[in-house]
């Protein structure tokens, strides 16, 4: 079965510091890779995803990944983080394969003003 | 835009009752998925369906029985609800072919007393 591990399980900021959050996946075959995130009391929301091609993905808000095939990682990044983008930050694969998809356990950010 | 209807948001049960959630998406998805989110442990798949009156076991289904006499509908059943079954209880959808996004509804609490 695959797996994901996010390494970061809290993280907190100040305004404007930069961001970016740990994602690797198990699995050896090919995979697509997304991150969602998740506002307090609201629902999971896609932030962006990657399926072939530039392996440098641009999402809403702000937000991009990078993904690196060798680390089998994925990992969020944001230059300047504001105090909105406090939330629950969730990676997952889904491999080309099969119709699942696995989570990470979650990364809490919260953003100091 | 995809639309995945939870029918409660917050329940509380007794040990021991049936408890029955109910899960509508409107956009012709054949896939329909059960989550659980708990604090530290992500989300983690309940069981999942592909198509109409077919189920697959996920994670963690000990506990738990489903139902999908619909396309659009996917309920989740706890027979005897138990106290380590108190949680949020995430339904979500995606199109058959794998890589495409899978879309969440808003979630269920429930409370086991």
């Amino acid at each position: 079965a695959q797996s994901v591990s996010q390494h970061n399980h809290h993280v907190i900021l100040s305004e404007a510091a930069s961001l970016e959050l740990g994602c690797n996946y198990s699995y050896g075959g090919t995979v697509n890779l997304f991150w969602y995130v998740q506002y307090p009391g609201q629902h999971l929301q896609l932030l962006l995803k990657y399926f072939s091609g530039d392996p440098l993905v641009k999402g809403i808000k702000g937000f991009e990944a990078e993904f690196i095939k060798s680390k089998f990682s994925f990992n969020l990044r944001k230059p300047s983080v504001q105090w909105s983008d406090t939330a629950e930050y969730f990676c997952a694969v889904n491999a080309l394969s099969g119709n699942q998809f696995y989570f990470g356990t979650g990364t809490s950010l919260t953003v100091i003003p | 835009d995809v639309k995945v209807t939870q029918s409660s948001r917050y329940l509380v049960k007794r040990t021991g009752e049936k408890v029955f959630l109910e899960c509508v998406q409107d956009m012709d998805h054949e896939n329909m998925f059960w989550y659980r989110q708990d604090p530290g442990l992500g989300l983690r798949l309940i069981y999942f369906s592909y198509d109409v009156k077919m189920k697959e076991k996920g994670d963690i289904p000990e506990g738990y029985s489903v139902s999908r006499e619909k396309k659009e509908r996917f309920s989740l059943i706890l027979e005897s609800a138990s106290t380590n079954q108190t949680s949020m209880y995430l339904c979500a959808s995606s199109p058959y072919l794998s890589g495409n996004t899978i879309y969440f509804g808003e979630g269920s609490w429930l409370t086991v007393v």
